[in-house]
């Protein structure tokens, strides 16, 4: 089993939709979350951390739920610039990261 | 601020051939990483770095990939004899001293990554 997993997608929603990513991870030691978001041939770029708490930046939703060790991110009022790749990313003492396969969103006019 | 920046930005070997790859990270950053990302999938880390001591190396093929990090700023991977399934981005990263996460995870250790080098071997 991988240690974190993301449906890889595609994810094909219009401008506006709301759509989410989901992520699991199996070291229940992990400690730190995060969502990185990857665009095509570039290299990844923090877009939030997760707290247990959950949290919100603008558009965005992340979730925490460390009982069923599982991650979300959600998208609201979509964007054309919203298209890319989101990496889950998951780290076990704030230092080593594991990164998800990535789950791919393509935003239509 | 500049970023972290790496060298060559494509290399394109044959099999068995020897590769090597530059990172300098963002200034004052303790941390280095380096990731390998194949296509398709996401970055899998191959070496990390606090100053210049190896932190995790548990999954670099260490019978032919080694890296080091001298003075504790710039790195460099070697690939050495490269293999066809080495064919992928190598990533740098590079984050300040990490500091403890806040209850509950979430801390704020995050990565800066470096453009990469897009190996092709051949």
């Amino acid at each position: 089993r991988k240690e974190v997993e993301q449906d890889p997608g595609p994810f094909n929603v219009p401008e506006g939709a709301t759509v989410a990513f989901n992520c699991t991870y199996s070291n229940s030691a992990s400690q730190s979350f995060f969502w990185y978001r990857q665009d095509c041939r570039k290299e990844p770029k923090l877009l939030m951390s997760v707290y247990s708490s959950g949290n919100e930046d603008g558009r965005f939703t992340a979730q925490l739920n460390r009982a069923s060790q599982y991650i979300s991110l959600l998208i609201r009022d979509s964007k054309l610039s919203d298209s890319a790749t989101y990496l889950c990313v998951v780290s076990r003492n704030n230092n080593d990261m594991r990164f998800g396969a990535g789950t791919r969103l393509t935003v239509k006019p | 601020e500049a970023g972290v920046a790496q060298s060559p930005r494509y290399k394109i070997i044959e099999k068995r051939q020897s590769v090597a790859f530059w990172c300098n990270p963002i200034s004052g950053h303790a941390t280095l990483y380096w990731y390998q990302q194949i296509l398709g999938q996401g970055p899998k880390l191959l070496i990390q770095f606090q100053n210049n001591g190896v932190v995790d190396d548990s999954q670099l093929p260490k019978d032919r990939f080694s890296a080091e990090r001298l003075k504790g700023v710039d790195s460099t991977l070697k690939i050495q004899p490269a293999k066809l399934e080495d064919s992928a981005v190598y990533l740098c990263a590079s984050s300040p001293f990490p500091t403890p996460g806040l209850a509950g995870g979430g801390g704020r250790n995050e990565q800066f990554f470096g453009p990469g080098t897009r190996l092709t071997v051949l």
